[in-house]
């Protein structure tokens, strides 16, 4: 069971190059989300999607892209990539329900954007 | 979602008890309080939540204050491998409306 997958874990763009983030869960989970996390700050919700089909912007939008592809995946995608865009990107997964449920992380993508 | 308020860092010795609090007097009703760290840059890793009883699992224990404007995460023992960035997180339980909200969170060291 591996959970949340992201790939890949390190990346090295030039400025205004393109690349898209892969996240997969084998969870079953409906809801998935990125975040960025630049250092010493705590995580910053980019987008996220409720469901299968649905996408919603999140507190840093800018810049990103984002597409469910089906229910497992979720990718995120930076289409003339920019250095205030370096940070790590993390992908994680939710169940939905009422009684309170715990988020899934994946180990995280390391981007630095020269 | 509510706004959480927490140390920015604590220090703990190990085999000793950590309790890392936080507040967060806006919360409302239909908000839970999460609970996560960070290890070393790794991906966040869940540890407990509650909406308003005391909660316990093989990880943590957390205590919730009758009022719920604040709370306080409880490590009974705790080893080096806890040290880590600790989270404190109000939010709506599931739905299309779960996000969670990070903060800087409470940098935990445990020292030998």
């Amino acid at each position: 069971n591996a959970g949340v997958t992201q790939t890949p874990k390190f990346q090295v763009l030039k400025t205004g190059q393109s690349m898209t983030l892969q996240c997969a869960q084998d969870m079953n989970h409906n809801s998935m989300y990125w975040y960025r996390q630049d250092p010493g700050m705590g995580l910053r919700l980019i987008y996220y999607s409720a469901s299968e089909g649905t996408t919603d912007k999140g507190e840093v939008p800018n810049g990103y892209n984002v597409s469910r592809l089906n229910k497992r995946e979720f990718s995120l995608r930076l289409e003339s990539a920019a250095p205030s865009q370096t940070s790590v990107y993390f992908c994680a997964s939710s169940d939905t329900g009422g009684a309170g449920v715990e988020a899934f992380f994946g180990q995280g993508t390391r981007l630095t954007v020269v | 979602d509510a706004k959480t308020t927490q140390p920015t860092s604590m220090d703990c010795a190990e085999g000793r008890a950590a309790n890392l609090p936080c507040n967060h007097s806006t919360i409302s009703g239909n908000e839970y309080v999460y609970w996560y760290r960070q290890i070393h840059s790794q991906g966040p890793q869940y540890i407990i939540h509650g909406l308003k009883n005391n909660e316990t699992n093989e990880m943590a224990s957390l205590i919730i204050t009758e009022d719920r404007k604040s709370s306080t995460l409880i490590l009974p023992h705790a080893t080096l491998r806890d040290t880590a960035v600790y989270y404190c997180i109000a939010a709506n339980s599931g739905g299309s409306n779960y996000k969670l909200t990070f903060g800087k969170g409470t940098l935990l060291t445990v020292n030998p």
